[in-house]
């Protein structure tokens, strides 16, 4: 069983569309991390939040830490095809640099 | 310059054979770990060091050993290659505290025939 869950798993849409990417787990983390993949690469950190209900924006990319710090959320407003690739999101408990990383979400933008 | 460097990128070998993987970060940083993707992308942490002690070990076969000659290179030796160790193996860098940004390597390829 995996801590962190993420949905969906797969993610196909148009240019322009809006979407939200989830990341839930019952545990705490003491702090929770995006990351996007990109075929054949290592992932590459996007944001960490570490307070509850802590909401950070990078470009179109507006990130959400749940109050309890249990889950988050990737919103990515009006796609383009360079924001397709593997999204992940990992927590770190008790502030040690141990992260569980979750299931994953796959993001096809077409043009 | 590359933060995070491992080689080989692609290792293709047979059941029950020894191999190894080098990482090496120039950033400085002094916890490094290594993690395994396997084909459906589930990132999972196997080995995490800082400043050359063991820190973390996943409860991963023994068949697997990391060693840190220095603070700038984990090496994952493999012992017994078993066909389920084909994965994508990732090593990461990362400074001393759990917000710090962990920078990834570019992976290596592992396929046991």
């Amino acid at each position: 069983t995996q801590l962190l869950e993420q949905s969906p798993q797969f993610l196909s849409i148009q240019e322009g569309e809006n979407l939200t990417v989830y990341c839930n787990s019952s545990s705490v983390f003491s702090s929770l991390q995006w990351y996007r993949q990109e075929p054949g690469e290592g992932p590459v950190l996007l944001v960490t939040v570490v307070t509850g209900g802590e909401v950070k924006k990078l470009k179109r990319l507006t990130f959400q830490f749940g109050d309890a710090r249990k889950d988050s959320s990737l919103h990515i407003t009006a796609a383009q095809p360079g924001d397709t690739g593997l999204y992940l999101c990992a927590g770190a408990q008790d502030n040690f640099n141990k992260f569980y990383f979750g299931s994953g979400t796959k993001l096809n933008v077409k043009p | 310059d590359t933060a995070v460097s491992q080689t080989p990128k692609y290792l293709v070998t047979q059941m029950g054979n020894d191999k190894s993987i080098k990482c090496e970060q120039n950033l400085g940083h002094d916890t490094m770990y290594w993690y395994k993707q396997d084909s459906k992308k589930f990132l999972k942490i196997m080995f995490s060091y800082n400043n050359k002690e063991l820190i973390i070990n996943e409860t991963v076969p023994n068949r697997f050993s990391p060693k840190s000659p220095d603070k700038a290179h984990l090496n994952l030796h493999i012992n017994s290659l078993e066909l389920g160790d084909s994965a994508v193996y990732f090593c990461a860098s990362q400074g001393l505290a759990a917000t710090d940004t962990q920078y990834f390597g570019p992976g290596t390829r592992l396929t046991v025939l």
